[in-house]
């Protein structure tokens, strides 16, 4: 089973710079998160898509940070314009949960790694 | 709010020792809680979960961990590590009912031989 694939692996940029990551989830997850995993600490949700539509961006800096999911299935996360603290792993995650109780576990992709200088 | 407390930042271990982490976790009602593992330049791996039933949960890579209520705990357990758990462990909980996880700040362990 192929799993969740993410890009660019690695992206250095300066701040003030835009930057785009992109995330194909495994095929037929209905939700999908980005997390950001800012170094020394656990991972933390930026947002989270239901098929097309956001469930949850509470955390998301929308001033700056925005993220789509056409058509269900590929996701995007931009950031415009970064700044320093921006520097992180950004990790995006897929599950098959659709509705009811959450019994599946999410499965993660190995991570964009940015730094922003 | 939910948070999740991991006290030790890093644990060295001899190979073949015994081991465990822990974690302690904040939330009103019973949560779903969950330990992760990410090697270097991998993305997370569930160790394992627990919802409801019995407190003592197996997992993969002959981890188990414990949840209890009393301490809300959820502390991970191996009885015997080898070279390749050398890892960054995180625990995590969610609300019931809900997957949006919530990760403690992680807990990095070493493999001596």
């Amino acid at each position: 089973e192929a799993g969740v694939a993410q890009s660019p692996r690695y992206k250095i940029i300066e701040k003030r710079q835009s930057v785009a990551f992109w995330c194909n989830p495994i095929s037929g997850h209905a939700t999908l998160y980005w997390y950001q995993q800012i170094l020394g600490q656990g991972p933390k949700l930026l947002i989270q898509f239901q098929n097309n539509g956001v469930v949850d961006d509470s955390q998301l800096p929308k001033d700056r940070f925005s993220a789509e999911r056409l058509k269900g299935v590929d996701s995007t996360l931009k950031i415009q314009p970064a700044k320093l603290e921006d520097s992180a792993v950004y990790l995006c995650a897929s599950s098959v949960r659709d509705r009811g109780p959450f019994n599946e576990k999410l499965f993660f992709g190995s991570g964009t790694q940015l730094s922003v200088l | 709010a939910q948070s999740v407390t991991q006290p030790d930042i890093h644990i060295t271990v001899s190979e073949g020792a015994s081991l465990e982490l822990r974690c302690n976790y904040s939330y009103g009602a019973t949560p779903y809680l969950f330990w992760y593992v990410q090697s270097p330049g991998q993305g997370l791996q569930l160790l394992l979960k627990y919802f409801s039933g019995d407190t003592l949960v197996q997992g993969i890579k002959g981890f188990e961990a414990e949840f209890k209520r009393s301490q809300s705990s959820f502390n991970l357990r191996k009885p015997s590590v080898h070279w390749s758990d050398a890892a960054e462990y995180f625990c995590a909980v969610a609300p019931f009912g809900n997957e949006k996880l919530t990760f403690g700040t992680g807990t990095r362990l070493t493999i001596i031989p």
